[in-house]
């Protein structure tokens, strides 16, 4: 089914360790997206990507990178994992001038 | 992007339309209203967008003031399955390199049967 795929579903890590979160859509989007979700809050952008090679910066950077090497795909790296950065998140695409389909969600949990 | 001001909660009772408000006083003249979902923790789901003229789909209605400061997102018979936090997001329709999605904390819409 055509769409944005985020895997794992869900992970729990230790302080200090690192992962990449994976995002790839299928439906040719020059535009992707990372958000996260802490409970009860609404949606903050951590890194955007408006095509393959092009990445920048959103609201709540810090601790995050990410790379554009392909038009598919839009993986989130956390390099030192912290507490805070337990949270939901989600990966979003959309092509131009239309609505942004979002995937599933990771629920990440950092002890 | 402009920004928008939702009110916090709504309850509407099953079958009825839920209105949902917003205003967006600073708008500008190429920014689009979008409206969003999420349904308990899933991603969230694009509803509808317009710019000036009002909008139908499938899952709502879009009625855009004339001087487009405020809006209004109508589902027409509300069901169980609405129950979700509606966000109204002001921005470009295409906004070149800068085609960023900003959430606030928008509308936490309860249907009640």
């Amino acid at each position: 089914n055509a769409g944005v795929t985020q895997t794992p579903k869900f992970q729990v890590l230790k302080t200090g360790q690192s992962m990449t979160l994976q995002c790839a859509q299928d439906m040719n989007h020059e535009y992707m997206s990372w958000y996260r979700q802490d409970p009860g809050m609404g949606l903050r952008l951590i890194h955007y990507s408006v095509g393959a090679g092009i990445t920048d910066q959103g609201e709540v950077p810090n601790g995050y990178n990410v790379s554009r090497s392909t038009t598919e795909d839009f993986p989130l790296r956390l390099l030192s994992a912290a507490p805070s950065q337990t949270s939901v998140y989600f990966c979003a695409s959309t092509g131009q001038g239309y609505g942004y389909t979002f995937g599933s969600g990771t629920r990440l949990t950092v002890v | 992007d402009a920004k928008t001001t939702q009110p916090p909660s709504m309850d509407c009772a099953e079958g009825r339309a839920a209105n949902l408000p917003c205003n967006h006083s600073t708008i500008s003249g190429n920014e689009y209203v979008y409206w969003y979902r999420q349904i308990h923790s899933q991603g969230p789901q694009y509803i509808i967008h317009g710019l000036k003229n009002n909008e139908t789909n499938e899952m709502a209605s879009l009625i855009i003031t004339e001087d487009r400061k405020s809006s209004t997102l109508i589902l027409p018979h509300a069901t169980l399955r609405d129950t979700a936090v509606y966000y109204c997001i002001v921005r470009p329709l295409f906004s070149g390199g800068y085609n960023k999605l900003i959430f606030g904390a928008g509308t936490r819409l309860a249907v009640h049967p």
